[in-house]
């Protein structure tokens, strides 16, 4: 059982270049979450997906878009990266109920120079 | 909205018992989470408390007092392999986390 799935691990981006994100669950949870995590900082909320087809904003969307594709993959993209994005990117997935714990991948280490 | 409140630093020593406190503003809340996140890892879920009180899980405990906005995680024998992150959490409209705790246990 694999869990939350984040391709890839490291990145290194060049400022005004474009990427995404890949994230995939396999514990067919509802929800979706993408979080940037900046060194010595707590976790803030980017996008989340509440529901296939659904996508709503968290605290700091600016610089970037997300599709949920499926239930099962909810990608984050950089339209045009700037260092100010450097970042660790967690995915994560949760079911039902607010009471259910969320499951989170192993991370994204981006820098952009 | 939703914001939660954390001290920035807890330190403490093997065997000792520590508290780490969480003050929450939002509207409707549900619960609140708590999640330990090791150094270049991943967070993990460690509990949930939608009523008021305090549930165990081993040697963490977590307790939540709505009327006062305000819950901690109680961390009892500690060991050196609990220095980490400790977030609470949110999630009544989306999962809001904390502004996280650093806790360091010395020997």
């Amino acid at each position: 059982n694999a869990g939350v799935t984040q391709t890839p691990k490291f990145q290194v981006l060049k400022t005004g270049q474009s990427m995404t994100l890949q994230c995939a669950q396999d514990m067919n949870h509802n929800s979706m979450y993408w979080y940037r995590q900046d060194p010595g900082m707590g976790l803030r909320l980017i996008y989340y997906s509440a529901s296939e087809g659904t996508t709503d904003k968290g605290e700091v969307p600016n610089g970037y878009n997300v599709s949920r594709l499926n239930k099962r993959e909810f990608s984050l993209r950089l339209e045009s990266a700037a260092p100010s994005q450097t970042s660790v990117y967690f995915c994560a997935s949760s079911g039902t109920g607010v009471s259910t714990e969320a499951f989170f991948g192993q991370g994204t280490r981006l820098t952009v120079v | 909205g939703q914001s939660l409140e954390q001290p920035s630093e807890v330190t403490a020593v093997e065997g000792a018992i520590v508290q780490i406190n969480c003050t929450y503003q939002t509207s409707g809340f549900y619960g609140l989470s708590w999640y330990q996140q090791h150094d270049g890892g991943a967070p993990t879920f460690l509990s949930y408390n939608a009523l008021d009180g305090l549930e165990e899980t081993g040697r963490f405990s977590s307790f939540l007092s709505r009327s006062d906005s305000y819950g901690y995680l109680l961390l009892q024998e500690l060991q050196m392999k609990d220095s980490a992150s400790y977030f609470c959490a949110d999630h009544t409209d989306k999962l809001i986390f904390g502004t996280g705790t650093r806790l360091q246990v010395f020997p």
